[in-house]
């Protein structure tokens, strides 16, 4: 098992530009989570998707838009990316939505630098 | 809304010391609660978890005990090594959503 796989894991992009993070697990999980991560303020959510052909807004949603594509990929896409977006993305899957007291498992990370 | 608070960091050790990170939490409902740790350039991994007041995690020589009473989740190990030199996150799940404290980065020194 792989578990939960990320690409790229480093980026650069100018003001502006756009790109898609993918992220996709191998475990049979339902549930699939994109959060960035800011020094001091530890992960913050931005979508959620508690079922293939589902996705929701977490706390931190503007400028990002998500893909729920199948079971397995979560895509999380910066339309036009802002310095404000530079950030440490990890990409996390849980069995099923519901029943807090399931395990989340994260990807390794995608380091995204703004110009 | 739910939230995490645990303590700030950075906390550097010697090798064997007693390490205590402390986490409370603010919830409305019953939630489960969990320690993840980040080794460098790397994601998050469980370390323990607990579902239910009075419930001990316990993982690798660390370990932390839901106390409802006082809302918190304090990690604790009692002799710490070099290679538990990491980020630390309390986190709290309360079905849908899962909250992060701002991590405790730990550094031990030989």
């Amino acid at each position: 098992n792989a578990g939960v796989t990320q690409t790229p894991k480093f980026q650069v992009l100018k003001t502006g530009q756009s790109m898609t993070l993918q992220c996709a697990q191998d475990m049979n999980h339902n549930s699939m989570y994109w959060y960035r991560q800011d020094p001091g303020m530890g992960l913050r959510l931005i979508y959620y998707s508690a079922s293939e052909g589902t996705t929701d807004k977490g706390e931190v949603p503007n400028g990002y838009n998500v893909s729920r594509l199948n079971k397995r990929e979560f895509s999380l896409r910066l339309e036009s990316a802002a310095p404000s977006q530079t950030s440490v993305y990890f990409c996390a899957s849980r069995r099923s939505l519901a029943g807090g007291q399931e395990t989340q498992y994260f990807g390794p990370g995608t380091r995204l630098l703004v110009l | 809304g739910d939230s995490v608070t645990q303590m700030e960091g950075p906390v550097t050790l010697s090798e064997e010391a007693f390490l205590t990170i402390n986490c409370t939490y603010t919830a409305t409902g019953y939630p489960s609660l969990f320690w993840y740790v980040q080794y460098p350039g790397e994601g998050l991994q469980l370390l323990l978890k607990a579902t239910k007041a009075d419930d001990k995690g316990s993982n690798k020589g660390f370990e932390a005990t839901y106390r409802k009473e006082t809302t918190s989740f304090h990690l604790e190990k009692g002799s710490v090594q070099v290679s538990d030199s990491a980020v630390y996150f309390c986190a709290l799940t309360d079905n849908n959503d899962m909250r992060f404290g701002a991590g405790t980065r730990l550094t031990v020194k030989p």
